[in-house]
């Protein structure tokens, strides 16, 4: 069974900074992989998505993640943070299946917390 | 987009509970999770084409049905301090292997 870890439990950032968080997994076979972010109140919301091809994949508002097969990474960067993206970012992985879905495994999330 | 009722819940120990969902238009999968607090979703099984189509470390007093209008349920009997959480539900498309599901506002559940 495949697993998650992020490593970062917890970021506090100032406005500007730059920031990574780290994610990486346990499955020696194809993974799809994804970050999910989660703002105060909202709820969880798709940022970005890898399947294949190009390793470096860029989301919503700014992000960006790099998969990194021979380390099984898939690291979430943005070079400069606002305030409002102080929220839980949670990595996550499936296993791809033909023609039916897969349960996603997600790590147990990053709270950032972004200083004006 | 994806909807849940209700928002919250409070039960007593014992008692059984029933969650909604209604899937985005024209998704035939529907995922349930379970949120504690400060941690990942946690799946708990998955409904494809009405039928159960996997299920996590879950009991069986942890149950589901999705019907063909776009909507689901998850049922929880006998319930437990430890189910308080907040479950979200998923929807997505499977006609792949490049399926991405798409979450719900979630329902918080408290056991007293």
């Amino acid at each position: 069974a495949q697993s998650v870890s992020q490593h970062n439990h917890h970021v506090i950032l100032s406005e500007a900074a730059s920031l990574e968080l780290g994610c990486n997994y346990s499955y020696g076979g194809t993974v799809n992989l994804f970050w999910y972010v989660q703002y105060p109140g909202q709820h969880l919301q798709l940022l970005l998505k890898y399947f294949s091809g190009d390793p470096l994949v860029k989301g919503i508002k700014g992000f960006e993640a790099e998969f990194i097969k021979s380390k099984f990474s898939f690291n979430l960067r943005k070079p400069s943070v606002q305030w409002s993206d102080t929220a839980e970012y949670f990595c996550a992985v499936n296993v791809p299946q033909t023609g039916t879905a897969s349960k996603l495994t997600f790590g147990t999330g990053t709270r950032l917390q972004v200083m004006l | 987009g994806v909807t849940q009722s209700p928002t919250h819940l409070i039960k007593t120990r014992g008692q059984q509970v029933t969650l909604r969902c209604s899937s985005q238009s024209g998704h035939n999968t529907v995922s349930w999770y379970q949120q504690a607090l400060g941690q990942g979703p946690q799946f708990i099984f998955q409904y494809y084409r009405e039928e159960e189509n996997g299920r996590g470390n879950f009991p069986p007093r942890f149950s589901g049905l999705q019907f063909p209008n776009d909507s689901s349920e998850l049922n929880v009997n006998a319930l437990e301090l430890d189910d308080s959480a907040l479950y979200l539900c998923a929807s997505s498309w499977s006609g792949g292997n490049t399926d991405t599901q798409y979450f719900g506002p979630g329902t918080r559940l408290t056991v007293l």
